[in-house]
């Protein structure tokens, strides 16, 4: 069982759409990442928060805006995907960053753009 | 960190071992992660290892490092068919964000 839950397990959407992915973590981690992994590929590095404040951007299109709101929540809101977009989405956390600490990840939102 | 290299597939007969091997490319102070996913699902911490390190056992699981030739091997024990999987090396310097992926072993289980 994942400690890290992401929501919804799928999504299907049109590319003029917005909508959102939700990730919530309780073991009180303080960094939050988000990565998207193509089929039969390792996962790539899109974003990274710590104390709730964006640390990194890995040269992301901004049709891809994250947000922290807390320090147990993560969103991902997309608007205007393109079909290349389609990938699973993976959420992960850790107590802080810096490589000492093990990232855990959720079992991610597979994305499917129309 | 960006090089990091693994056979793409492996297959073994259930009962045996199985060793999944690894290389890396930094060589200043790195911590190297092994992380299992199964079909439809995400990414499940297995173990790590500090790059001062030689070996770590946990139950089934023997990592080995070999900082000379930065290679790092995952070696399951009395592999199962639960274990059919795929399996990613990941290395991360010590302060750094970014965790950087090998390309993964798919682990096949033979009954």
């Amino acid at each position: 069982d994942t400690e890290v839950t992401q929501t919804p397990k799928h999504l299907v959407m049109g590319m003029t759409n917005k909508k959102s992915l939700k990730c919530e973590q309780h073991m009180g981690h303080r960094a939050m990442y988000w990565y998207k992994q193509k089929a039969k590929k390792p996962p790539e590095l899109m974003f990274v928060y710590s104390y709730e404040k964006l640390s990194i951007n890995e040269s992301v299109p901004s049709r891809f805006s994250p947000e922290c709101p807390n320090s147990s929540l993560l969103n991902l809101h997309l608007h205007a995907l393109q079909p290349e977009d389609s990938a699973l989405y993976l959420c992960a956390s850790s107590q802080v960053t810096g490589g000492g600490q093990p990232q855990h990840f959720g079992d991610g939102t597979r994305l499917s753009i129309l | 960190g960006e090089d990091v290299e693994q056979s793409l597939f492996l297959s073994v007969r259930e009962g045996d071992s199985s060793v999944i091997n690894c290389t890396y490319t930094d060589s200043s102070s790195t911590y190297l992660y092994w992380y299992k996913q199964e079909p439809g699902a995400g990414l499940q911490l297995l173990t790590y290892i500090f790059s001062n390190m030689d070996m770590k056992q946990d139950q089934r699981l023997t990592v080995l490092l070999n900082k000379k030739d930065k290679h790092l091997s995952l070696r399951i024990a009395d592999t199962q068919t639960g274990d059919s999987a795929i399996y990613f090396c990941a290395e991360i310097e010590t302060g750094a964000n970014n965790l950087f992926f090998g390309t993964g072993t798919r682990l096949t289980v033979i009954p």
